[in-house]
């Protein structure tokens, strides 16, 4: 079994200040996780992934994740917020094993702000 | 490629008629998912095939709920008959299976079907 918790459905942030969106999550199997940003009328995209190789993972437009075994979590960050990252942000867990649910389990989303 | 590609991209349609939702998957992938988001209930997955086979449809609410994959570049969601309590987006996503070291490739997301239903 698997799920995903992301702390905050909505966190605001000015323009230029630190983004930390939370996600913990809880698997049987080791996971893989991923991170996905929605814009407004649009699908999910992938901004990116953890697959075991590095615990920090760094992807899209700036963003990176670091995966805590110990606290099994895989926040997403950036150092700098631009207005262009005002979204949804998607946190996702699949299995890892043959055995295991071929499907993602998708937190419940957090709609990021960016106030000027 | 041109990514998964759903159609249409907007529907309105009244209580009681038939809707059917098209996807094409990205060419080489082996799994596809249809997902619906409510503001209520966020993404949920309804159904996935591989290789064009259901696998899991636990998800599917009722049985006015149908999908089928009748080749490997094709998939419909079909609701017979609406009700206004369907109305959401339809997402469709389609990925590659297992990677050689195991464990999930990402999942590639059409730009969804918004459905209203009145």
């Amino acid at each position: 079994a698997q799920s995903v918790t992301q702390l905050g459905s909505h966190v605001s942030v000015s323009e230029g200040a630190l983004v930390l969106l939370r996600c913990n999550y809880s698997s049987s199997v080791p996971p893989y996780l991923f991170w996905y940003v929605q814009y407004p009328n649009q699908g999910l995209q992938l901004l990116l992934k953890y697959t075991s190789a590095a615990t920090l993972v760094k992807g899209i437009n700036g963003f990176e994740a670091e995966f805590k075994k110990s606290e099994t979590s895989f926040h997403l960050t950036k150092p700098s917020a631009h207005m262009s990252d005002a979204a949804e942000y998607f946190c996702a867990v699949g299995g890892s094993s043959s055995g295991s649910a071929r499907q993602l389990t998708f937190g419940s989303g957090t709609q990021l702000t960016v106030l000027p | 490629d041109a990514g998964v590609i759903q159609s249409p991209r907007h529907e309105v349609t009244e209580m009681g008629q038939e809707v059917t939702l098209r996807c094409k998957p990205i060419s080489g992938h082996d799994y596809l998912f249809w997902y619906r988001q409510t503001m209520m209930r966020g993404l949920e997955l309804l159904i996935y095939f591989n290789n064009n086979v259901p696998i899991d449809d636990s998800g599917m609410p009722e049985d006015r709920f149908s999908a089928k994959m009748p080749n490997a570049s094709f998939s419909t969601l079909k609701i017979q008959p609406s009700e206004p309590r369907d109305s959401a987006v339809y997402f469709c996503a389609s990925r590659r299976g297992l990677s050689l070291g195991g464990g999930n490739t990402e999942a590639f997301f059409g730009q969804g079907t918004r459905l209203t239903v009145v």
